[in-house]
């Protein structure tokens, strides 16, 4: 079956443009996360849905970030303004229930690079 | 100072041969831990996942280990393949809190023929 699909794969913004990354999460999961991955790193948390309810968006790293997923399916990752330390790999994932104990499933990630 | 933390960073190892990965943790309350492998390129693929009481969990080649008293675990591979290349990644859960989930920062691993 489908799995979590991401768009686009690859990103150049130059420094102060905005961008919008999207994430297909697999149909029927209640749980969507965005992740920050730099060069050589594991990801790091950004924020966290459960359907359309934003619950956790403790790791957005500014002002700059905003996440919505106004009908509990599809999500968007939106940064204006971007900077150069804003570029890395933005991954999402989804689970089937709420919270952290279940299994995450994860998209190939969009890569950002801003010149 | 990063509250998952794995070794070694980096790890070259010949075809058919065994290795384990370690991962210390001081993530609390733990929830459970899991292991992810994710290819160059690619979003983490689950693994292995453990919660408080489990010490021991298998996966075709893969064998995950946990001390939840020393918060230590370890990823063994057996009989290694050069499709095993890729980085391998601890995570551990807190509970109640999505932003309670940690990651490490991966081990390297690269086979060679």
């Amino acid at each position: 079956g489908a799995g979590v699909s991401q768009s686009p794969r690859y990103k150049v913004a130059k420094r102060g443009q905005d961008v919008a990354l999207r994430c297909d999460p697999i149909s029927g999961h209640v749980s969507l996360f965005w992740y920050q991955q730099a060069l050589g790193q594991g990801p790091e948390f950004l924020t966290y849905f459960q359907n359309e309810a934003q619950l956790d968006k403790s790791g957005l790293p500014s002002d700059r970030f905003f996440a919505e997923r106004p009908e509990g399916s599809v999500s968007t990752l939106k940064i204006q303004r971007t900077q150069q330390e804003d570029s890395a790999v933005y991954l999402c994932a989804s689970s089937p229930g709420g919270g952290e104990r279940h299994t995450q499933y994860f998209g190939p990630g969009t890569r950002l690079t801003v010149l | 100072k990063n509250q998952v933390e794995q070794s070694p960073q980096s790890l070259i190892i010949l075809e058919g041969k065994n290795c384990t990965l370690q991962c210390n943790y001081t993530v609390s309350p733990f929830s459970n831990l899991r292991w992810y492998k994710q290819d160059t390129g690619r979003g983490p693929v689950s693994l292995t996942i453990m919660t408080f009481s489990e010490n021991t969990k298998s996966n075709r080649r893969y064998t995950a280990t946990l001390d939840a008293d020393t918060k230590q675990s370890s990823l063994h591979i057996t009989a290694s393949q050069l499709s095993d290349s890729a980085s391998y990644i601890c995570v551990v859960s807190g509970y109640s809190s999505a932003s309670k989930i940690i990651f490490g920062s991966g081990t390297r691993l690269s086979i060679r023929p």
